[in-house]
C-alpha cells in the first residue's frame, strides 16, 4: 500500500539527548513536511522540504534539523535545544512543493508522540 | 504564523443529528482541504476542493467551496458514534510551499 510510515510510534528522550524520527514515503512525493501538535492545538509547521537536498525552516524550527539525503526519507532530529519537546510530531506530503498549488494534497503519516523523561 | 479560523471549536450532538461546520479566512485560497483526527493518530484526508462555489460529497460528508475563495464548510448527515474526533480545515498559501491549517473543530457524539 502506498503511504506514510512514521517510527516509533512512542519516542522517549532523557535530558539533554538528541532523538531521531523517522518519516518514509512510497508515494513518489516531491515535497515532505514536519508538524509539531501540543495537547488541544492545531499543527505547527517545524520545517519542509520541496526536494531532495533542500529544506526550509517552518514557523517554529528552534532546537530542531532535518535532512533529505533521499526523495523517501525526511528525518527529523530533535536535539537538546529543544527545551519543550514533549509533543505529537506528524509527517506530512504533497506531490510537490511548487509555487503553482492548484490540484495539491497533503497526506499525513500516524505520528510520534516523543515524551521527556 | 497565520491560521484559519474554524467554528464552532467544539460541539455535542446526539446520534443521527447534521453537523455543520466552517472555516474563514482573510485571504483568498485555491484550495480548500478537509482532514478528520482520531485521538493519538495522523489526519486523514476527508474532502479536497480546487474550485469556487464547488460541492463535493464524501459519503455522508458534504463539503462546499465559497464562492469568495475565503471560506469553506463541512456537513456531516446523521452523525454516528464513529464521527467523533477534531476536524481540520486546511490550504496550501498561494505564492509559498506551506499548507496553513484551521484551528480546529472537536465533535463529540452522543449516543
Amino acid at each position: 500500500d502506498g503511504g506514510i510510515t512514521q517510527s516509533p510510534k512512542y519516542l522517549f528522550r532523557k535530558e539533554g539527548q538528541n532523538v531521531t524520527l523517522s518519516c518514509e514515503q512510497n508515494l513518489n512525493h516531491d515535497a515532505m513536511y514536519w508538524y509539531r501538535q501540543d495537547p488541544g492545538q492545531g499543527l505547527r509547521l517545524i520545517y519542509y522540504s520541496q526536494i531532495v537536498n533542500d529544506f526550509q525552516k517552518g514557523d517554529i524550527a528552534e532546537g530542531y534539523s532535518v535532512s533529505r539525503e533521499k526523495k523517501e526519507s525526511f528525518p527529523l532530529t530533535v536535539t537538546s535545544a529543544q527545551k519543550n519537546p514533549t509533543a505529537f510530531y506528524l509527517c506530512a506530503s504533497s506531490r510537490r512543493g511548487g509555487r503553482e498549488s492548484r490540484q495539491e494534497t497533503q497526506y499525513f503519516g500516524p505520528g510520534t508522540r516523543l515524551l521527556v523523561l | 504564523g497565520q491560521q484559519l479560523n474554524q467554528s464552532p471549536q467544539s460541539m455535542f450532538i446526539q446520534e443521527g443529528e447534521d453537523v455543520s461546520m466552517n472555516c474563514t479566512s482573510s485571504s483568498i485560497f485555491n484550495t480548500w482541504l478537509w482532514y478528520k483526527q482520531d485521538p493519538g493518530e495522523g489526519p486523514v484526508l476527508l474532502i479536497a476542493l480546487y474550485k469556487a462555489g464547488e460541492l463535493t460529497s464524501n459519503g455522508r460528508l458534504t463539503a462546499q467551496f465559497g464562492i469568495t475563495r475565503k471560506d469553506s464548510f463541512l456537513n456531516i448527515s446523521a452523525s454516528i458514534p464513529s464521527d467523533v474526533g477534531i476536524y481540520f480545515c486546511a490550504g496550501p498559501t498561494s505564492g509559498t510551499y506551506k499548507y496553513i491549517f484551521g484551528t480546529g473543530t472537536r465533535l463529540k457524539v452522543l449516543a
